[in-house]
């Protein structure tokens, strides 16, 4: 697509269920990364996948948060029991090949603003 | 550990006046890129400018620049000629050192920029 695609775009559970955030990466980004926005603070690296590499998961805050990456393109971010301080807007973003130097520009999509109540 | 250090939570500025803000970071490598990105309330990042940290000169996009000073590991945007539209929140962010996440970057806190008419 034209643009890294996110959805739900807003997202209101009750605490203790299961969520799903998606993420449609720019086709031929073999880049894809999850990042958490809490109200008032920066991004936190959540997860990075690159093309059939194994993730690197260091960001993840609990084992209740996993993400997969299907055929290379899109990904999804699950939140087991959620909690109330799961409430944020988690960010997809997508890249060409990851360089080294850190070169590469990441293209964001617009997140998922998730509230547990 | 890299840091990323926005120390202007909140900036304002006249419409067509300049304004400059502020980052500072940590990094032991000697090779690496700074971003600044913006931040409407779209949520969507939206890349600003980047520098590469061996050329001397200030990079430049339009009304965009960047002051950076390697040595004092400083790296402020300076925003001319400001615009309604450039009214968001601002993220510098760098990589992290050689042998992590390739590709992932460190976000400030963000600088929260109004423009006043």
């Amino acid at each position: 697509g034209a643009g890294v695609s996110q959805s739900p775009s807003n997202k209101v559970t009750e605490k203790g269920k299961d969520v799903e955030l998606r993420c449609d990466p720019i086709s031929g980004h073999t880049a894809l990364y999850w990042y958490r926005q809490s109200l008032g603070q920066g991004l936190e690296f959540l997860i990075y996948f690159q093309g059939n590499s194994a993730p690197d998961k260091s960001g993840l805050p609990s084992d209740r948060f996993s993400a997969e990456r299907t055929g290379g393109s899109v990904s999804t971010l699950t939140i087991q029991r959620t909690q109330q301080e799961d409430s944020a807007v988690y960010l997809c973003a997508s890249s060409l090949a990851s360089r080294s130097s850190g070169a590469n520009v990441l293209t964001f999509g617009a997140g998922s603003r998730l509230t547990v109540l | 550990a890299q840091t990323v250090t926005q120390s202007q939570p909140e900036m304002s500025v006249q419409e067509a006046e300049t304004v400059t803000l502020s980052c500072t970071y940590d990094t032991s490598e000697s090779d690496y890129y700074l971003f600044w990105y913006k931040q409407p309330p779209s949520r969507q990042m939206i890349l600003v400018i980047r520098q590469e940290a061996y050329k001397q000169q200030n990079a430049t996009e339009n009304r965009f620049s960047v002051n950076f000073q390697k040595a004092a590991k400083s790296f402020s945007l300076k925003i001319s000629d400001s615009q309604l539209g450039d009214a968001a929140m601002y993220f510098c962010a760098l990589p992290p050192n050689y042998g992590g996440s390739q590709g992932n970057l460190i976000f400030g806190k963000g600088t929260k920029l109004s423009v006043k008419p």
